[in-house]
């Protein structure tokens, strides 16, 4: 199974953009990217998923390297509430594997 | 409803009991998911059930036994456990293969702890 590495921690600026990046060099072509992020004392929550093309959700956006090797979750303005560990993860299509890495840890200061 | 429902969600147990964690879902599901979270660690997969049928079994230890008595119940029985065994146990579902959604919904897990 494809594997993805990501920096241990982040630090950002309340209401600043932050780029979360996760490299995945050993990704196939049917596996689905997917971030998650969980909260303290939470279970992991979804955040954005995707194949190929960048994709925007009311929470985030997902931008994709275009040989798939890597990605980046991108928080527009980031705030208190978005201090949290953020996990990227591969899903190979028509399997129900998700396999966390490490995760990112991600301050926010006021 | 888009909850995943986990009990108990404290859970003290010494090493000969017997105990189980149960989850539940309404949402339609038909895959469901036991990880295993260690303090300041990323959850790691157990077991995977699709359609109520075990599919993945990351060689757990028989210690902990799942089962699947329906599309919306999930249970990990626990028996002979030890110490290091004490973890936040969490169970999410989604959509089942083939499907697209590919969104994990978690519950708020359970704490064990064996002493």
């Amino acid at each position: 199974d494809a594997k993805t590495t990501q920096p241990n921690s982040m630090e950002s600026n309340e209401e600043e953009p932050v780029h979360l990046p996760c490299n995945h060099s050993t990704i196939s072509g049917t596996d689905y990217i997917h971030w998650y992020r969980q909260l303290p004392s939470q279970g992991p929550e979804y955040v954005i998923h995707g194949l190929t093309s960048n994709v925007n959700n009311r929470m985030a956006s997902l931008a994709i390297a275009e040989d798939r090797k890597s990605s980046t979750l991108i928080l527009h303005r980031a705030t208190l509430r978005d201090a949290a560990v953020y996990y990227c993860i591969l899903r190979k299509y028509n399997f129900n594997k998700f396999y966390f890495g490490s995760g990112t840890k991600l301050n926010v200061k006021p | 409803d888009t909850e995943v429902t986990q009990t108990p969600k404290h859970l003290v147990m010494g090493m000969t009991n017997k105990k189980s964690l149960k989850c539940e879902q309404h949402m339609g599901h038909r895959a469901m998911y036991w990880y295993k979270q260690k303090a300041k660690k990323p959850p790691e997969l157990m077991f995977v059930y699709s359609y109520e049928k075990l599919s993945i079994n990351e060689s757990v230890p028989s210690r902990f036994s799942p089962e699947c008595p329906n599309s919306s119940l999930l249970n990990l029985h626990l028996h002979a456990l030890q110490p290091e065994d004490s973890a936040l146990y969490l169970c999410a579902s989604s959509q089942p293969t083939g499907k697209d959604t590919g969104e994990l919904f978690f519950g708020e897990g359970s704490r064990l702890t064996v002493l």
